[in-house]
């Protein structure tokens, strides 16, 4: 499979622990962006890095939020002292800047419950 | 500020008729423009997307996507639904200027029945 893959699927995790997520994007893929989806809502997003540089951040990435992506190849979303806030479906995305635009192709997502 | 509005929560529509979900947009300057699919359990899938040029954009699955400058909406269409189609769409912006944030509607469902 030469899709964009995320590890852990499901993560259960007790309020003020801190967690971590992984992402494989497509290997050819310079662009990888990470989104927060909630119940009814669409992707929000949150960071995107071009090659290992992180070019740009939501407001809604407080300081508990820390994303890198060494190398350029694989990312990290980190949140620490989680909240229960934090319960939500966590997304990544990876595309190959072309023609001016880039089409983006999602993981299946990691699901986060914050007891 | 971007915005996409999605007006209609739940779209229903019998077999092998016409089917539109509605998607506006605000965004300063030209749009990028997108439509994806998200199924039970599984990732958002591309559908199709608008960059320039011909105002009517074919995707995947049969579907198509209108798009119309002066009423600053991209709606999704397919001539012939199938069941199989029903799932959760997403409509999302990007500006061609100012970074490669994307912002996506709150999703429509849809909902063909036999």
């Amino acid at each position: 499979d030469t899709g964009v893959s995320q590890d852990p699927r499901h993560k259960i995790t007790k309020r003020g622990q801190n967690v971590t997520f992984r992402c494989d994007p497509i290997s050819e893929h310079n662009r990888l962006y990470w989104y927060r989806q909630t119940l009814g809502q669409g992707p929000e997003f949150l960071t995107y890095f071009q090659n290992e540089a992180q070019l740009e951040k939501s407001r809604l990435l407080s300081d508990r939020f820390s994303a890198e992506r060494p190398k350029g190849s694989f990312s990290t979303l980190e949140i620490q002292r989680t909240e229960q806030g934090d319960s939500a479906m966590y997304l990544c995305a990876s595309s190959w800047l072309a023609g001016g635009t880039d089409t983006q192709y999602f993981g299946p997502g990691t699901r986060l419950t914050v007891l | 500020a971007q915005s996409v509005a999605q007006p209609e929560d739940q779209v229903n529509v019998a077999e092998g008729n016409p089917l539109t979900v509605k998607c506006t947009y605000s965004v300063s300057g030209n749009p990028y423009l997108f439509w994806y699919v998200q199924y039970p359990n599984r990732g958002l899938q591309f559908l199709l997307k608008y960059i320039t040029g011909d105002n009517l954009v074919k995707g995947s699955y049969g579907f198509e996507a209108e798009f119309n400058k002066s009423q600053t909406s991209f709606h999704l269409k397919k001539p012939s639904a199938l069941v199989s189609d029903s799932a959760l769409y997403f409509c999302a912006v990007r500006g061609v200027t100012g970074g490669f944030k994307t912002i996506f509607g709150a999703g429509t469902r849809l909902f063909v029945k036999a």
